[in-house]
């Protein structure tokens, strides 16, 4: 079957790093995503990789690696307004996203 | 300014009865889906469709059924709501052109049936 996996609830400090980890089991794959969703809203895009490595975007970097059905999002210099929801989704064979159960980011002062 | 739009934004059902949860994009996408999500159990496809047309079953497809007789539309309708299906209901949309993948909600829709 296929199936995500991703911590259920992380904490860390404001001003500090943290790295939200997902690993993957699919049916295919045709690329990884990161969504960010706030309580309450809607989940937006935050980045996608579908080759191995590590793709900037200011201060949200994510990693692929293929080979280890791994990927991270790294979040630098945190700020209160990033307390959200990550979701990690791959985009399978038949091209549809398969999505992780969220992992819950709390930032304390 | 361009996306979805979901309508109504919540909503409290009496078991038994029907309910269709509307879902316009104005992005032209040729893909649409609808999710619901519940604590501790992420993102479930419902059902999807990939053009106009055409529509397919997702994972938790019982007790739902959608149309899509234009781009612009995917209606979900619940024929005789139960209580298991209060949830957040969410609307999506993607397109392949340019190989860009990645999906665009709209706002979410909150049932309760009672």
């Amino acid at each position: 079957g296929q199936n995500i996996d991703q911590p259920t609830e992380m904490t860390a400090t404001e001003g500090a790093i943290v790295q939200i980890n997902c690993t993957y089991q699919t049916s295919g794959f045709n690329g990884l995503f990161w969504y960010q969703q706030h309580a309450g809203e809607a989940p937006t895009f935050l980045s996608y990789n579908v080759l191995d490595g590590l793709e900037e975007k200011g201060r949200f970097s994510s990693f692929l690696s293929r080979s280890k059905g791994y990927s991270y999002l790294l979040l630098k210099e945190l700020q209160m307004k990033d307390s959200a929801s990550y979701l990690c989704a791959v985009l399978d064979s038949n091209y549809q996203l398969i999505w992780g159960a969220g992992t819950k980011l709390i930032i304390k002062p | 300014t361009a996306g979805i739009t979901q309508a109504p934004t919540s909503q409290i059902l009496a078991a038994g009865r029907s309910m269709t949860l509307r879902c316009t994009q104005d992005m032209r996408h040729n893909a649409m889906y609808w999710y619901r999500q519940d604590l501790g159990l992420g993102l479930r496809l419902i059902h999807y469709s990939n053009t106009a047309g055409t529509t397919g079953k997702g994972e938790v497809p019982d007790g739902y059924s959608v149309s899509r007789a234009n781009t612009d539309d995917f209606p979900l309708t619940l024929a005789s709501a139960v209580p298991s299906q209060t949830s957040v209901y969410f609307c999506a949309s993607s397109d392949s052109k340019d190989g860009n993948y990645g999906y665009t909600f709209g706002s979410g829709t909150r049932l309760t049936v009672v």
